[in-house]
């Protein structure tokens, strides 16, 4: 079974560019999750989708930062203007079923450095 | 807002060894997870806990879980170099919380 994908897996910018990152789950699971962790710590949920509606984006910067999810499969995490605290690694999860509470598979995460 | 605290949070422990991680969470859940990262790696799953009393072993490494103290071990017996890594412990209660994590160096 193909595990969680995500492009690209490094991406420097400069301070106040734009960055968008893509994220393919599990084939079948319904629950698809952005975290952020920043060096040193652990993740922090970013935004959760199920299928193609958002469950919780309470932690979601949403004066820069924005997520969707198209036909609930794939999903795409934008920031825009990029700050310097954006510096993180971005990961991807996804689950199998739409209540959220099952086992989450990590793919290997998007490195971004900002400038 | 639900808190999770590991403890220590870096270890360095000579091979055979034995030692225990400690995770401490502030609000009721029964659902706990154990995760290891290697350096530039993401998240592998190691344990799933979902009850009072559970413990589960792989390996060098055994997990338990006491939900009613909000606590949850992960015990490591007889470290070995490639038990190297991150492990972070992650409680679920309307989303998953984690750890600060315990980066484990593991020595000859």
């Amino acid at each position: 079974e193909a595990g969680v994908a995500q492009s690209p897996r490094y991406k420097i910018i400069e301070k106040r560019q734009s960055v968008a990152f893509w994220c393919n789950p599990i084939s079948g699971h319904a629950t698809l999750y952005w975290y952020q962790q920043i060096l040193g710590q652990g993740p922090k949920l970013l935004i959760q989708f199920q299928n193609n509606g958002v469950v919780d984006d309470s932690q979601l910067p949403k004066d820069r930062f924005s997520a969707e999810r198209l036909k609930g499969v794939d999903s795409t995490l934008k920031i825009q203007p990029a700050k310097l605290e954006d510096s993180a690694v971005y990961l991807c999860a996804s689950s199998l079923e739409a209540s959220g509470r099952n086992e989450q598979f990590f793919g290997p995460g998007t490195r971004l450095t900002v400038l | 807002e639900l808190k999770v605290e590991q403890n220590p949070l870096f270890l360095s422990m000579q091979e055979g060894k034995n030692y225990t991680i400690y995770c401490n969470y502030s609000t009721t859940s029964d659902r706990l997870y154990w995760y290891r990262q290697d350096p530039g790696k993401s998240l592998e799953s190691l344990f799933v806990l979902l009850s009072n009393g559970a413990v589960k072993q792989e390996g060098r490494l055994m997990a338990s879980l006491d939900t009613k103290a909000r606590l949850s071990t992960l015990h490591i017996t007889a470290a070995v170099h490639d038990l190297s890594a991150t492990y972070f412990c992650a409680v679920e209660a309307d989303k998953l919380i984690f750890g600060t994590g315990t980066r484990l160096q593991v020595f000859p």
